[in-house]
């Protein structure tokens, strides 16, 4: 079946980059997305790359997306201390018609 | 445009009781999902309504019900609530199903 996977735990300091990598296994994936989640809160889109390119860049995010090893990794540039949160990774099948979703990447930014 | 909005944001219910949900799509958009979240078993997704019909169901029981009015507001049900139903209830919309998903800040049901 689908499976999404991702690190626990990420730790960095402020104004340093920082990179979450998620692995998913279905291969029909056509859209893979990143959403962030705050405490108490919903799920906030930041960003998503369709499944026949293999990067794509919105300000401070840059995806990278390795469809042969099916790897996929989120990039924050200058991460500050507003971008600690709880960052998924999810991939859309067209089969299943329905997001999977990675258990989520906590992201710590120490001043 | 105004985003997803969900109600209540928080429930609180007893073993037993049945409780209903309410979500309310961005303008324009046909298509709402609905996930569960919980600290064990994560994200999963519970059901897909558009054009008023059930299009998608997740490996949920029957307890777990939906539906989705003429204006694309959707409401789930919940029945017979068991501890374990207590969860973060999250609601999507995008235009037709297949594209983005834009979610609301979801509705914390806590069951006693």
């Amino acid at each position: 079946g689908e499976d999404v996977e991702q690190s626990l735990f990420l730790s960095v300091r402020e104004g340093d980059s920082s990179v979450i990598n998620c692995t998913y296994t279905d291969s029909s994936s056509t859209y893979l997305y990143w959403y962030k989640q705050e405490p108490g809160a919903g799920l906030q889109l930041l960003t998503y790359i369709f499944s026949n390119m293999d990067m794509k860049q919105d300000q401070r995010l840059t995806v990278l997306l390795n469809k042969k090893d099916k790897h996929l990794s989120l990039r924050i540039a200058d991460t500050q201390t507003g971008d600690s949160a709880i960052y998924f990774c999810a991939e859309w099948g067209p089969g299943r018609r329905a997001l999977t979703f990675g258990s989520g990447t906590r992201l710590q930014v120490q001043p | 445009k105004a985003g997803v909005t969900q109600t209540p944001r928080y429930l609180i219910k007893t073993r037993g009781q049945q409780v209903t949900l309410s979500c309310s799509p961005i303008s324009g958009h046909r298509s709402v999902s609905w996930y569960q979240q919980t600290p064990g078993q994560g994200l999963q997704f519970l059901f897909e309504y558009f054009s008023e019909t059930q299009r998608n169901k997740g490996n949920f029981p029957g307890r777990f019900s939906g539906r989705q009015f003429s204006n694309s507001r959707s409401e789930m049900n919940v029945s017979t609530l068991e501890l374990g139903d207590s969860a973060l209830y999250l609601c999507a919309s995008s235009l037709m199903g297949e594209e983005t998903q834009y979610f609301g800040p979801g509705t914390r049901l806590l069951v006693l």
